[in-house]
């Protein structure tokens, strides 16, 4: 079956931490592959996508994440987080045909300490 | 508008209740999405259109949900015969086309409760 594990669900950080949030999916053939950011009250926000290529993926406001198609991961990573950071930040999966029908994962609340 | 923009921003209903949730998406957008977000999980696909043709519906929980997109672009998701199960966070997105590369928005959703 389709599906999207993310291994942690409620992190706390502290300013200038360094943050890697996991995620694993599982999906036959060929992926795409995301990460979406809600703030409180907004809504989700696209903050970085694979389709093909350099497995290193950067994005928005300091975000990367690396495509590790042996290990069928795309952790999300960001050297030294920020208050703003505070959120819930969602890994996505998707086939190459229909890019909106994305499967997610249940989510990460990140909170980050000033 | 700048953004997908949904109606109800929120809405309590007496189960039982029939509710209807609009979904205006970005201009000229041709795919539309609707998705279910129970409390402290992940959006889950409903059902997905291409201008007016609703191509997946695969995800509609029951025959009490119902959407439609009539001329292409404004869309309804209906519930009929609301139950407490269907408490939850309503997302609609849109898409340029549903393809390869383009990027998905997402409205700030309806937050539905039934009582």
């Amino acid at each position: 079956a389709q599906s999207v594990s993310q291994h942690n669900h409620h992190v706390i950080l502290s300013e200038a931490a360094s943050l890697e949030l996991g995620c694993n999916y599982s999906y036959g053939g060929t992926v795409n592959l995301f990460w979406y950011v809600q703030y409180p009250g907004q809504h989700l926000q696209l903050l970085l996508k694979y389709f093909s290529g350099d497995p290193l993926v950067k994005g928005i406001k300091g975000f990367e994440a690396e495509f590790i198609k042996s290990k069928f991961s795309f952790n999300l990573r960001k050297p030294s987080v920020q208050w703003s950071d505070t959120a819930e930040y969602f890994c996505a999966v998707t086939g190459s045909g229909n890019t909106g029908k994305l499967i997610f994962g249940q989510g990460t609340t990140l909170q980050v300490k000033p | 508008g700048a953004g997908v923009s949904q109606s109800p921003r929120y809405k309590v209903a007496k189960r039982g209740q029939d509710v209807a949730l609009r979904c205006d998406p970005i201009s000229g957008h041709v795919s539309l999405f609707w998705y279910q977000q129970a409390l402290g999980q992940g959006p889950e696909f409903l059902t997905y259109f291409q201008n007016e043709a609703q191509l997946d519906k695969s995800g509609l929980p029951s025959d009490r949900f119902f959407a439609e997109r009539p001329e292409g672009s404004v869309s309804t998701l209906k519930i009929q015969r609301t139950q407490q199960e269907d408490s939850a966070v309503y997302l609609c997105a849109s898409t340029l086309r549903g393809q390869f590369g383009n990027t998905i928005y997402f409205g700030e959703g309806s937050w539905l409760t039934v009582v």
